[in-house]
């Protein structure tokens, strides 16, 4: 089974600074791999994803996304955050296989918190 | 619609109650799934539909859960004599085949007092 692991439950940090969200996964099959994030009594929404090709994702609003075969990681990272990025961050994957549900594998979420 | 669509937000019963949740998914969609997201937790795999089919529940918690698609687009979560430990915000994700992104809705917030 597969099963993913976000070490940190909360960061803080500074507006303008960078920040890295950690996620790392365990599984015995290739999976795809995912960043929601999750404001306040919203659901999830998807952020970026990792499906093939580069190993480096990125999404509109300036968050990257590298995947790590060797490491089995796949970090989020933002250069210079801001305010609005407060929320809660969740790595997800599903694995790669004819047949299956394709459901996430939702890690247990990192609250980023921006200070001014 | 312009997104998933979640009935009602917020769910208060009384231990031993049955309650029905209710997801519209995005036009078209195939694809449909349910999770349970418990307070501070990722969001948990409960079933998935393929069109009207059931087609995985290996994550329903208990014989209490009951989920059904009869027609393929709406789908109703029922439990029945909710028990305290099923409070949690019980999530719907819809997506146009079984490898694309899922479009999350806002999620019903269920309290069971």
């Amino acid at each position: 089974a597969q099963s993913v692991t976000q070490l940190d439950s909360q960061v803080p940090v500074f507006e303008e600074a960078p920040v890295e969200l950690r996620c790392n996964y365990s599984s015995s099959v290739s999976v795809y791999l995912f960043w929601y994030v999750q404001y306040p009594n919203q659901g999830l929404q998807l952020l970026l994803k990792y499906l093939s090709g580069s190993t480096l994702v990125e999404s509109i609003n300036g968050f990257e996304a590298e995947f790590n075969k060797s490491q089995t990681s796949f970090h989020l990272r933002k250069p210079s955050v801001h305010i609005s990025d407060t929320a809660e961050y969740f790595c997800a994957v599903t694995l790669i296989s004819s047949g299956s549900a394709r459901q996430l594998t939702f890690g247990s979420g990192t609250q980023l918190t921006v200070l001014p | 619609g312009a997104g998933v669509s979640q009935s009602p937000r917020y769910k208060v019963a009384k231990r031993g109650q049955d309650v029905a949740l209710r997801c519209d998914p995005i036009s078209g969609h195939v694809s449909l799934f349910w999770y349970q997201q418990a307070l501070g937790q990722g969001p948990e795999f409960l079933t998935y539909f393929q069109n009207e089919a059931q087609l995985d529940k290996s994550g329903l918690p208990s014989d209490r859960f009951f989920a059904e698609r009869p027609e393929g687009s709406v789908s109703t979560l029922k439990i029945q004599r909710t028990q305290q430990e099923d409070s949690a915000v019980y999530l719907c994700a819809s997506s146009l085949g079984m490898s694309q992104p899922q479009h999350f809705g806002d999620g019903t917030r269920l309290s069971i007092l």
